[in-house]
């Protein structure tokens, strides 16, 4: 079974600091991956896609992710963090042979001013 | 705005009661999906539903269904409710071909 892990459950970054949020997942093959980002009391948002061509890939609002296989990870950065990226951020995977997503538990992030 | 909408947007209701949420996918999008968002279970996938059919099923319990109308909405019916089931349901619909799904805002459900 595919399995998505987010290794912090809470991330707190200064404005205009960097930030990494940290995601592996469990897979045989090749996957999608994708990052979803939850305001509160908002839906899921799109932040961005992996579908097996460039393996540096760039979202909305100045994230991306690097797949790396060997590693089995798909980590977001954004070079300089916002106030308005305060939010949940999930990493979902779905397996080629499968329909279903599959969701981390998400990664709470913080924005200090 | 993903262009899935969702309605209701809250609904409170009693244990034992039964719900229906609706959801109007993208246009043009002919898969709906609903999920299910608990503070202890997190994101989980209940049902698929592709041109009015069902595709895949995940986490549903028996006491839940799902259709898919031929104007392509579709409604998640939730009956003999118990206060486990007080969480987000989620829908999302995504266009044949492309993985990525669109999520509307969700419906917050309360039972008490």
């Amino acid at each position: 079974a595919q399995s998505v892990t987010q290794l912090d459950s809470h991330v707190s970054v200064s404005e205009g600091t960097p930030v990494l949020l940290r995601c592996n997942y469990s897979s045989s093959y090749s996957p999608s991956l994708f990052w979803y980002v939850q305001h509160p009391n908002k839906g899921l948002q799109l932040l961005l896609k992996y579908t097996s061509a460039a393996t540096l890939v760039k979202g909305i609002n100045g994230f991306e992710a690097e797949f790396k296989k060997s590693e089995t990870s798909f980590h977001l950065t954004k070079p300089s963090a916002h106030m308005s990226d305060a939010a949940e951020y999930f990493c979902v995977v779905k397996p080629n042979y499968g329909q279903n997503f599959v969701f981390g538990p998400g990664t709470r992030l913080s924005v200090l001013p | 705005d993903s262009g899935v909408t969702q309605t209701p947007k809250h609904l409170i209701t009693a244990t034992g009661q039964r719900v229906t949420l609706r959801c109007s996918p993208r246009s043009g999008d002919l898969s709906v999906y609903w999920y299910q968002q608990s503070l202890d279970q997190g994101l989980q996938f209940l049902i698929q539903y592709y041109n009015g059919e069902e595709r895949a099923k995940g986490n549903i319990l028996e006491r839940f269904s799902a259709q898919q109308f031929p104007d392509l909405h579709s409604e998640l019916n939730l009956s003999s409710l118990e206060l486990g089931d007080s969480a987000l349901y989620f829908c999302a619909s995504s266009v044949e071909g492309k993985y990525e799904q669109y999520f509307g805002p969700g419906t917050r459900l309360t039972v008490t």
